[in-house]
């Protein structure tokens, strides 16, 4: 059974321009949630994907997206990267059961630095 | 709104001895699930623990366990036999909806030798 990967693991980007960063969820699982974790905070909820639908979302921007593939995988994708974007970006990943996602199981993280 | 509140940001404990974390949570909802996470220093999140709120016996895992007052919305971590390997941020998170995990800000914990 294999974890929850990220990619990149650290990316520097400067104000305006746009990021994607990727998951690959843990096998069998098939909801894949994002989070935000700045610097000294907890990690906080950009929204969820479950069957390659949006499945829940927090208090971010729309320029903050996703996508989720037929094999699980997803995507975070930030427009018009802002300095407030620098932070860790979280991927967790759950299997959606009958009363509800199950525990959810997070990956190492990418961290981005905007300049 | 659903809110997660972790009064303690630091915390010190010796190694072998007991130390609690404290969570309190704000919902409006009867069935929900409680979690406690660790971040060690190398990132990345490990469940600790989980708690159905349907249930009423403390969930508990090895030398982790939990204290949860459903009245009370209260949810502390017991850590008993500080390890060394314990030292790291912990997160009280909240779960219900079926589709939103809501953090607390964290304790640090720190285990000494």
């Amino acid at each position: 059974e294999t974890g929850v990967t990220q990619s990149p693991t650290h990316l520097i980007k400067t104000r305006g321009q746009q990021v994607t960063l990727r998951c690959s969820s843990q096998s069998g699982h098939n909801t894949v949630s994002w989070y935000q974790q700045a610097l000294g905070q907890g990690p906080q909820f950009i929204f969820q994907y479950y069957r390659e639908e949006e499945n829940g979302r927090g208090n971010f921007p729309p320029r903050f997206s996703g996508l989720q593939f037929p094999n699980y995988s997803s995507e975070l994708n930030v427009n018009a990267l802002e300095l407030d974007d620098s932070a860790l970006y979280l991927c967790a990943s759950s299997l959606q059961g009958r009363r509800g996602p199950e525990t959810q199981y997070f990956g190492p993280g990418t961290r981005l630095l905007v300049l | 709104a659903q809110t997660v509140t972790q009064s303690q940001p630091e915390m010190s404990v010796q190694e072998a001895e007991t130390v609690t974390l404290s969570c309190t949570y704000d919902t409006s909802e009867s069935d929900y699930y409680l979690f406690w996470y660790k971040q060690p220093p190398s990132r990345q999140m490990i469940l600790v623990i989980r708690q159905e709120a349907y249930k009423q016996q403390n969930a508990t895992e090895n030398r982790f366990s939990v204290n949860f007052q459903k009245a009370a919305k209260s949810f502390s971590l017991k850590i008993s036999d500080s390890q060394l390997g314990d030292a790291a941020m912990y997160f009280c998170a909240y779960e219900a909806n079926f589709n939103k995990f809501y953090f607390g800000s964290g304790t640090k914990l720190n285990v000494k030798p």
